[in-house]
């Protein structure tokens, strides 16, 4: 069955120090692969999906299958970045289905 | 702009109780869905839609039920619900299925 997981519930770092919110995912096919993020007292919104290649408030992510992992990165971490971090997974019956979450704490 | 509107945003109900969470979408959404967020487990995936008329399952499906008989509203019903439904509850919905997912405000559902 398709999974997704995020091993760390909450990663500090301080302004300025590089991040990696990790994620792997379990799937036979080929997945379409999502992060998601949840600011404080918002919305959940998207923040990136591989299929675009973007960069996103200066945040990337590569999906690598042969790890399959989808790791979400930013070299230089901003207090504003702190917020709860979703990945997800949609697979070919148009299930969207997420991890557990990683809180992102930015400290200054 | 409404975007995705859940009612209501709070309620408090009784062990076999029965409610209805109702979700709006105003943006002609093809793809809609139920999600519980409880603490350290995420969003899990309660049941879905790829379109009027049509239910899907998703991991958690067990005690609740939906229906989408109309395209713009999808419902979710606790038919009795049980301490182990307290949760926060969002809907969302998706012009595609590989479109961006826009996500309602969420609903605090207590069961005592």
């Amino acid at each position: 069955a398709q999974r997704v997981t995020q091993p760390e519930k909450l990663l500090s770092v301080f302004k300025g120090a590089p991040v990696e919110l990790k994620c792997n995912y379990s799937y036979s096919g080929s997945p379409e692969l999502f992060w998601y993020v949840q600011y404080s007292r918002q919305r959940l919104q998207l923040l990136l999906r591989h299929i675009s290649r973007e960069s996103i408030k200066g945040f990337t992510a590569d999906l690598n299958k042969g790890e399959t992992s989808f790791h979400l990165k930013k070299p230089f971490a901003q207090e504003e970045d702190s917020a709860m971090y979703y990945c997800a997974l949609m697979d070919s019956s148009y299930k969207l289905i997420f991890g557990s979450g990683t809180r992102l704490l930015v400290r200054p | 702009n409404a975007g995705v509107t859940q009612t209501p945003k709070f309620r408090v109900l009784k062990t076999g109780q029965s409610m209805t969470l109702l979700c709006a979408q105003d943006m002609n959404h093809e793809y809609m869905y139920w999600y519980r967020q409880d603490p350290g487990m995420g969003l899990r995936l309660i049941h879905y839609s790829v379109g009027e008329g049509t239910t899907a399952k998703g991991e958690v499906p067990d005690g609740y039920n939906v229906s989408r008989l109309k395209k713009q509203n999808f419902l979710l019903g606790l038919e009795s619900a049980a301490p182990s439904q307290t949760s926060v509850y969002f809907c969302a919905s998706s012009y595609t299925g590989k479109a961006e997912a826009f996500f309602g405000q969420g609903t605090r559902l207590t069961v005592v």
